[in-house]
């Protein structure tokens, strides 16, 4: 079945301790990306990947870092978790873009993240 | 920079016709994606208007106009399975393909 999976679901840290949100797809996809969604601000994409080892910065990228070793896995990592970033954090994936062909992002479950 | 708007919030009566409008500011674009997100879930796809005109798929159209910059979606026949938040998003030629995303638009429907 083809899916995009997150670990953990629910995770409940206190500020300053360094966590790892983990994401894997099995499409073969070249393109993946991260988002965090707040009430009513939609999706706010963190960082993007093109490919392995390319990697570049959303919208709001601050806080967090990311790294493409390999195609089907791009993890999030808050190296020092602040309240601010308690929220709902999503990733995606899909096939590469290419002009005007469509391409479909798939999503991951969610992870609910909460900082005390 | 670029941006797209929504409409916060549309309220529709079970079995009627919706449209949910999309305007955006971009220097230029590929085409512009449609997605549905229910409380709780992930957002899955919709629809993509590569072109201007109009995509059917279903119950559910979209509608592109890059002269006036402007998109939506339409829903026929509503049901309360569509009550939902739903999401335009665009995949920007200026920033090396970065998905640029519209708020969203809640979609409340009433029996």
């Amino acid at each position: 079945e083809a899916q995009v999976t997150q670990n953990p679901r629910y995770l409940i840290t206190v500020t300053g301790k360094k966590l790892t949100v983990t994401c894997s797809q099995n499409m073969n996809h070249e393109y993946m990306s991260w988002y965090r969604q707040d009430p009513g601000l939609g999706l706010r994409q963190i960082y993007y990947s093109m490919n392995v080892e390319v990697t570049d910065k959303g919208d709001v990228p601050e806080g967090y870092k990311v790294s493409r070793k390999e195609k089907r896995n791009f993890p999030l990592i808050l190296e020092s978790p602040s309240p601010n970033q308690t929220s709902l954090y999503f990733c995606a994936s899909s096939s590469k873009p290419q002009g005007l062909r469509r391409e479909t992002q798939y999503f991951g479950p969610g992870t609910r993240l909460l900082v005390l | 920079g670029q941006s797209l708007e929504q409409p916060s919030e549309v309220t529709a009566v079970e079995g009627a016709i919706v449209q949910i409008n999309c305007t955006y500011q971009t220097s230029g674009f590929y085409g512009l994606s449609w997605y549905q997100q229910h409380d709780g879930g992930a957002p899955t796809f919709l629809s993509y208007n590569a072109l201007d005109g109009l995509e059917e798929t279903g119950r559910f159209s979209s509608f592109l106009s890059r002269s006036d910059s402007y998109g939506y979606l339409l829903l026929q026949e509503l049901q309360m399975k569509d009550s939902a938040s739903y999401f335009c998003a665009v995949r920007d030629r200026q920033s090396n393909y970065q998905l640029i995303w519209g708020a969203g638009t809640k979609l409340i429907i009433k029996p």
